[in-house]
C-alpha cells in the first residue's frame, strides 16, 4: 500500500510569508503527527492530530498550526515566516488509538528553505 | 519537560568494528522505538521494546531496554557501509503527554 506522501517536497519562501504544507497518511491511519527537523535541534515534536482533533502539542510559538481533514488528510500551516523555521517537516502516520503506542511510518518530509 | 538524550552525537568506527549509542530519559517510559534515517532521508522504524529489561535481536543489532524503563541501547556488530546514518530512539512517557519524544540521535559513520 502507499506510503506517507507530503507535498511539496521543497519550497523557498521569503521572511514574513506563511506556509501550507500537506501529509497523506497512510490507507487506515487516523494518527498523524508532525516534526521539525533541523540539524541542531533534531526531531522536534509540532503536534499530533487524531480524527480530526490535536490531542498533542508541541512547544511551538502559535504561528505553528494544524489541522486534519475527515479522511485523515492534514496540514501544518506556519505564518510570518522566520529565518530560524528552515527546516525540514516530516509528517509521520500511525494506526495509534492511544497516542505515542505504535510505530510511526514518516513521510520524505517537506524542505522549507525561508530567505 | 520530559528530555530524551543520546550519547554519543557522532561515532565514527572503521568497517567490522562494533558501535553502540545510548538513550536516556528524563522519565520512565512506557515504551521506546528506534529509527534509523539514512543520509538525505526519514526516519524508519526499526524496533519497539515494551517490557522492563527486554532485549530484542535483528541479524546484527541488539537492542535493550533498561530495568526502570528510563534507558535504552542499540548495538550493532561488526559494523557494515550500509549501516551509516543517523540512529535515534523515541519514547513515551507513562504520564503527561503521551506523544513519542525523540532523542537528539546518533550519527554513525563507516570508514571502508
Amino acid at each position: 500500500k502507499a506510503g506517507v506522501t507530503q507535498t511539496p517536497r521543497y519550497l523557498i519562501k521569503t521572511r514574513g510569508q506563511q506556509v501550507t504544507l500537506s501529509c497523506s497518511p497512510i490507507s487506515g491511519h487516523r494518527s498523524v503527527s508532525w516534526y521539525q527537523q533541523t540539524p541542531g535541534q533534531g526531531l522536534q515534536f509540532l503536534f499530533e492530530y487524531f480524527s480530526e482533533t490535536q490531542r498533542n502539542k508541541g512547544n511551538f510559538p502559535g504561528r505553528f498550526s494544524g489541522r486534519q481533514f475527515s479522511n485523515s488528510r492534514s496540514e501544518m500551516n506556519v505564518s510570518t515566516l522566520e529565518l530560524g523555521d528552515s527546516a525540514l517537516y516530516l509528517c509521520a502516520s500511525s494506526l495509534s488509538r492511544e497516542a505515542g503506542a505504535n510505530v510511526l511510518t514518516f513521510g520524505a518530509g517537506s524542505r522549507l528553505t525561508v530567505l | 519537560g520530559q528530555q530524551v538524550m543520546q550519547i554519543p552525537q557522532y561515532q565514527h568506527v572503521q568497517e567490522g568494528e562494533d558501535f553502540t549509542t545510548y538513550c536516556n530519559s528524563s522519565t520512565t517510559l512506557s515504551n521506546i522505538q528506534w529509527y534509523k534515517q539514512r543520509p538525505g532521508g526519514h526516519p524508519v522504524f526499526l524496533i519497539q521494546l515494551v517490557k522492563s529489561g527486554e532485549v530484542k535481536k535483528q541479524k546484527r543489532l541488539t537492542f535493550q531496554f533498561g530495568e526502570a524503563k528510563k534507558n535504552s541501547s542499540l548495538h550493532i556488530t561488526a559494523t557494515q557501509t550500509t549501516d551509516v546514518g543517523t540512529y535515534f530512539c523515541a519514547g513515551k512517557g507513562r504520564t503527561g503527554a503521551n506523544n513519542l519524544f525523540f532523542g537528539t540521535g546518533t550519527r554513525l559513520t563507516v570508514i571502508p
